[in-house]
C-alpha cells in the first residue's frame, strides 16, 4: 500500500491560465474522489469516479473544471481560465467498493495559488 | 442541505487534560459517521467510524467518540491529551441511505493545539 499520490504538491499560476492535476489513487481501490479544501474550511465534494465513470459532480464543479479517469487507475482534475477564487488545497482520495465501510484513503493534495 | 457543525474552530489545552470536541449533523436518516485527523503538513487520516452497533467507538491513539441519535451528535474524546495530538480535526458524515454515493459531507475543522 503505496498510498495515495497526487502531483504537483503546489503549483502557481497566473489568473486565466489552464491547470492540470494528477491523482494515483491505491491500485485496488475502485472508487476516487476529488475534493476542495480552502482555508478555514474542511474538505468539499466536488466529483468521484467508480472505475472510469464519473457518476457525480458537485454543483461546485463549474463548466470550467473536467475531471477523468481514462483507465479506471488514476485520474486528472483541469481547471480553464484559473480565477483567484480558485486557490485552494484539491484533495483527492480513493476507497474500496462499496463505500464507506472501508473508509478512505487521502493523499497530501495539491496546494493551487492562483495570482 | 445536509451539514456538519463543529462547535469549536480553536482549542487549546495541556497535556494530560481531557478532550471533547463537539460535532453535530443536520440529516435524519441513517448516517455513517467519522473524524479524521490532519497533523501539520500531513494528510487527512482517518481516526475512527461508526456504521452501526455500539454507539461508543474506539479509534487510534486513544481516541473515542460518542453517537448519541436523538441529538445528532457524534463527539469526540480522548480522556489525556499529549502534546502529539496538535493537529486539525475534522467531523464528517455520509447519509448511509441505499444508493449512498459515498462522498463525505465534512465540518469546518477545530484545531487542537496541546502545550507541553
Amino acid at each position: 500500500d503505496t498510498g495515495v499520490s497526487q502531483d504537483p504538491r503546489h503549483k502557481i499560476t497566473k489568473r486565466g491560465q489552464n491547470v492540470t492535476f494528477r491523482c494515483d489513487p491505491i491500485s485496488e481501490h475502485n472508487r476516487l474522489y476529488w475534493y476542495r479544501q480552502t482555508l478555514g474550511q474542511g474538505p468539499e465534494f466536488l466529483t468521484y469516479f467508480q472505475n472510469e465513470a464519473q457518476l457525480e459532480k458537485s454543483r461546485l464543479l463549474s463548466d470550467r473544471f473536467s475531471a477523468e479517469r481514462p483507465k479506471g487507475s488514476f485520474s486528472t482534475l483541469e481547471i480553464q481560465r484559473t480565477e483567484q477564487g480558485d486557490s485552494a488545497m484539491y484533495l483527492c482520495a480513493s476507497s474500496r467498493q462499496p463505500p464507506p465501510n472501508y473508509g478512505y484513503t487521502f493523499g497530501s493534495g495539491t496546494r493551487l495559488t492562483v495570482v | 442541505a445536509q451539514s456538519v457543525s463543529q462547535h469549536n474552530h480553536h482549542v487549546i489545552l495541556s497535556e494530560a487534560a481531557s478532550l471533547e470536541l463537539g460535532c453535530n449533523y443536520s440529516y435524519g436518516g441513517t448516517v455513517n459517521l467519522f473524524w479524521y485527523v490532519q497533523y501539520p503538513g500531513q494528510h487527512l487520516q482517518l481516526l475512527l467510524k461508526y456504521f452501526s452497533g455500539d454507539p461508543l467507538v474506539k479509534g487510534i491513539k486513544g481516541f473515542e467518540a460518542e453517537f448519541i441519535k436523538s441529538k445528532f451528535s457524534f463527539n469526540l474524546r480522548k480522556p489525556s491529551v499529549q502534546w502529539s495530538d496538535t493537529a486539525e480535526y475534522f467531523c464528517a458524515v455520509n447519509p448511509g441511505h441505499r444508493g449512498s454515493q459515498g462522498n463525505l459531507i465534512f465540518g469546518k475543522g477545530t484545531k487542537l493545539s496541546v502545550k507541553p
